[in-house]
């Protein structure tokens, strides 16, 4: 398994800023993942973090509008620009080991615009 | 969409065995049936997943029909931490690719009750 912590745990943005959540893993990994989950929601798959490329994003998610890096095989970072109160949700980061096809996940970020 | 149909909710009372039907009738013969479970205000967690024999881990058994086509996940003594949304996933296990993405339904709640 994987150790998975996000950063900020939770936080309350004004509309229109723009905010970055970090998620780091105790140990290098093949694929990492973001997710949302809005309010009595199932979780939606935004974008796959690829090291070293851009990365991969889901229908429905652009690039401009939540930036993702991953300068490392442990680290990544989701960015929400120009919040709305839409945004409002809980953003999760995942990652898949190269030994396993088992996905664990961060314990979220909890994220209010107001 | 998902490709799995779960109950919305299933009561269970504690000590007993909790069984979380899953119908997968779509599913390919490179496809896998995961469970994860997600407990509330938390990540996900990963329980168990298998191709088309029965598993089982310290946490649950897993049942899978001989056509592939349904499964049951098993918690031998349910207690009220395994009060929680499980989610039955199928997907292939592969890395990249949007068809080893983890496309979560809306699970089934399953309330343990003492």
């Amino acid at each position: 398994s994987a150790v998975i912590s996000q950063k900020p745990s939770r936080d309350i943005c004004q509309r229109g800023t723009s905010l970055t959540i970090q998620c780091q893993v105790d140990s290098q990994v093949t694929m990492m993942f973001w997710y949302r989950q809005q309010p009595g929601q199932s979780l939606t798959l935004i974008a796959t973090a690829n090291q070293g490329s851009e990365a991969t994003y889901e229908s429905g998610f652009v690039i401009d509008k939540f930036p993702i890096s991953r300068p490392n095989l442990t680290f990544s970072t989701l960015t929400v620009s120009n919040m709305s109160p839409e945004d409002s949700s809980i953003y999760l980061c995942s990652v898949e080991t190269g030994t396993s096809y088992e996905q664990y996940f961060g314990p979220g970020t909890r994220l209010t615009v107001t | 969409d998902a490709k799995t149909t779960q109950p919305t909710s299933m009561d269970c009372a504690e000590g007993r065995a909790a069984n979380l039907p899953c119908n997968h009738s779509t599913i390919s013969g490179n496809e896998y049936v995961y469970w994860y479970r997600q407990i509330h205000s938390q990540g996900p967690q990963y329980i168990i997943h298998g191709l088309k024999n029965n598993e089982t881990n310290e946490m649950a058994s897993l049942i899978i029909t001989e056509d592939r086509k349904s499964s049951t996940l098993i918690l031998p003594h349910a207690t009220l931490r395994d009060t929680a949304v499980y989610y039955c996933i199928v997907r292939v296990a592969n890395y990249g690719g949007s068809q080893g993405n983890l496309i979560f339904g809306k699970g089934t709640k399953l309330s343990v009750k003492p």
